[in-house]
């Protein structure tokens, strides 16, 4: 089956306490991308990878860090969490733009829920 | 002012009620359009494109007016199973740039039986 998967799906955890949440997808997609969703600002781009070793900033990258090594993984990296990063992530996968289309649909992972105390 | 603009509802209608949920954008430079579905606490998942002729599918009907950065979505005979957030979504990546996704922060229907 398609699919984004995300672990974990909850976490609780105490301000400064690294931590990472890996995305991996299995339809060969190059591009991947972190979100975060809050209420009332919607979903909001943290990082994006075009592809293997390249990645770049969206609009929220303050606190995280992203690397992409391989095709079908993508982990966020929190090193410090901070109660303002409680929110709702979603991790997501498409093919490029350019491969003929202006947009390819974007898959979302089922998203992991965060509370930093 | 927000780049992708929309009505948060929530939008309470009956079974069988025609409801129209309206987006603005502000980048006129923007290259396409959507609709996603999101369902309490879950991924959202794209509904349908938006293209300027305007497009359907089945009860769902959409349009782009780009001379008003307007976009549109239309739900005919409603059924239960349409309550959801729904999310107006705007690229403004180009070519090989990137799928730069703009999320509105979406409307919520609630279809009553």
């Amino acid at each position: 089956e398609a699919q984004v998967t995300q672990n974990p799906r909850y976490l609780i955890t105490v301000t400064g306490k690294k931590l990472t949440v890996t995305c991996s997808q299995n339809m060969n997609h190059e591009y991947m991308s972190w979100y975060r969703q809050d209420p009332g600002l919607g979903l909001r781009q943290i990082y994006y990878s075009m592809n293997v070793e390249v990645t770049d900033k969206g609009d929220v990258p303050e606190g995280y860090k992203v690397s992409r090594k391989e095709k079908r993984n993508f982990p966020l990296i929190l090193e410090s969490p901070s109660p303002n990063q409680t929110s709702l992530y979603f991790c997501a996968s498409s093919l490029p733009s350019y491969q003929g289309r202006l947009y390819n649909e974007q898959f979302f992972g089922p998203g992991t829920r965060l509370t930093v105390l | 002012r927000k780049e992708v603009e929309q009505d948060p509802g929530p939008f309470n209608v009956p079974e069988g009620a025609t409801v129209a949920f309206n987006c603005t954008y502000s980048n006129s430079a923007s290259q396409s359009f959507f609709w996603y579905r999101q369902d309490c606490r879950k991924e959202p998942k794209l509904l349908m494109s938006v293209y300027s002729s305007g497009n359907e599918d089945g009860r769902f009907t959409a349009q782009l007016n780009r001379a008003s950065q307007y976009i549109s979505l239309l739900i005919r005979d409603s059924k239960l199973s349409d309550s959801a957030t729904y999310l107006c979504v705007v690229n403004t990546g180009y070519g090989g740039a990137t799928n730069k996704l703009i999320f509105g922060t979406g409307t919520l229907l609630a279809v009553q039986p």
